[in-house]
């Protein structure tokens, strides 16, 4: 599976865009992109995910590159429950999802 | 619908003591996955179960093992505690075939060996 990097931390105000970059240079043709959120130790809950398409849900937006190198979750309005930690992961199989140490957004009134 | 439930919630253990944390899911699912993660890190899968009846080692099997109970039920046990399985313990299902790419995951199993 390939890998991912993602920054370390981010910030963000209450009500704005929140933009998670990732980069993963070595994707292969028929893996995907999950996005993952950790929050205060909680389970992990799922996101969204995509191939090749921007997609869009009822929780956030994926842009995927055209070279499928990198992807940027979108959270359109944050708010400060979105403070998380967000796992970007690549994978072609939902059985061997491998989680990195993802991005700590913390978003701030 | 309670979906993952994990018991229990926290345990202590002592060096060499044996233990088993428990897992249920309720949404009918195929796959099961027991993962650990340990302080500042992300989650690493430890067994899988890809349908009932099978199970398979992950990415840190060591000192582990499982049992597939049922459809239901996938537990994780530790025969011998070591400091080193100090961890958060996390349970996940799916079902293959419908909505394949969403883990659902349970409240986790905090442990600690002294």
């Amino acid at each position: 599976d390939a890998k991912t990097t993602q920054p370390t931390s981010m910030d963000c105000a209450e009500g704005r865009a929140a933009n998670l970059p990732c980069n993963h240079s070595t994707i292969s043709g028929n893996e995907y992109v999950y996005w993952y959120r950790q929050i205060h130790s909680q389970g992990p809950q799922y996101i969204i995910h995509g191939l090749k398409n921007n997609e869009t849900n009822e929780m956030a937006s994926l842009i995927i590159t055209e070279d499928r190198k990198s992807s940027t979750l979108i959270l359109p309005h944050a708010t400060l429950r979105d403070t998380a930690v967000y796992y970007c992961i690549v994978s072609y199989n939902t059985d061997k999802l491998i989680f990195g140490t993802g991005t700590r957004l913390q978003v701030f009134p | 619908n309670a979906g993952v439930t994990q018991t229990p919630k926290f345990q202590v253990l002592k060096t060499g003591q044996s233990m088993t944390l428990q897992c249920a899911q309720d949404m009918n699912h195929n796959s099961m996955y027991w993962y650990r993660q340990d302080p500042g890190m992300g989650l690493r899968l430890i067994y899988y179960s890809a349908s009932e009846g099978t199970t398979d080692k992950g990415e840190v099997p060591n000192g582990y093992n499982v049992s597939r109970l049922n459809k239901r039920e996938f537990s994780l046990r530790l025969e011998s505690a070591a400091p080193s399985q100090t961890s958060v313990y996390f349970c996940a299902s799916n079902i293959l075939g419908q909505r394949i790419y969403e883990q659902y995951f349970g409240p986790g199993t905090r442990l600690t060996v002294t």
